[in-house]
């Protein structure tokens, strides 16, 4: 998984409650994404970061919330989890110099 | 909105057939293409890029650009039961930080 983890690998958790997924590498790249993948959607990009504290909004990020204090970690927060987030949430990263995306295991999420 | 369209299958060949996958796309000013390799419930793997016009082979993928035609196509030569799998085509914009997938393409190798 090209350094990448990511933390919880499955969570439940009830909707209302806050919830924080965290994306970790050890391959010191400036970029990472998060992404969701639903069926019949494909993945969709949420937020992704181009450096420490930098960090952009994708096609998806209404809901979410990221941050991003050190080169390694980057932290996607549902502020309200709600039922239509549930989803599998994808880490990726890529280096400045390649345009290539390599992805973490993800992370099964359930609002109920 | 940026689209990229692929079928969504199930492509079915038969082993040692070639796989033929294909992918258009929206956005005119797109630069880079890739194809992601996802089996059932793992992560997506990347197994080609491709940067320009023409045909790029690794092993037994070979990918194909046409930006005229706004198409990309992914090649799998001696196809093996190992290769059955969700492909994914992406295309990344013009600043290259986005990436815009497509649903994905369902092949299964029949021994």
């Amino acid at each position: 998984d090209a350094g990448i983890t990511q933390s919880p690998r499955h969570k439940v958790t009830e909707t209302g409650t806050p919830v924080t997924l965290r994306c970790h590498q050890t391959e010191n790249h400036r970029y990472m994404y998060w992404y969701r993948q639903d069926p019949g959607h494909g993945l969709r990009l949420i937020h992704y970061s181009y450096g420490v504290k930098d960090t952009d909004k994708g096609e998806v990020s209404d809901g979410y919330s990221v941050s991003r204090s050190k080169t390694e970690d980057f932290l996607l927060t549902l502020e309200s989890a709600t039922s239509s987030q549930t989803s599998v949430y994808f880490c990726a990263i890529r280096g400045a110099e390649s345009y290539e995306q390599y992805f973490g295991p993800g992370t099964r999420l359930t609002v109920t | 909105q940026k689209e990229v369209e692929q079928n969504s299958g199930p492509l079915s060949v038969p082993e040692g057939a070639i796989a033929s996958l294909n992918c258009t796309y929206s956005d005119r000013g797109s630069q880079s293409f890739f194809w992601y390799r996802q089996y059932s419930g793992k992560s997506p793997e990347l197994i080609m890029s491709i940067y320009s016009n023409g045909d790029k082979e690794d092993g037994r993928f070979t990918a194909q650009l046409n930006k005229a035609s706004q198409y990309v196509s992914l090649l799998i030569r001696d196809s093996q039961p190992s290769d059955s799998a969700t492909y994914l085509c992406a295309v990344g914009g013009n600043t290259g930080n986005q990436f815009y997938f497509g649903t994905g393409t369902s092949l299964t190798v029949i021994p």
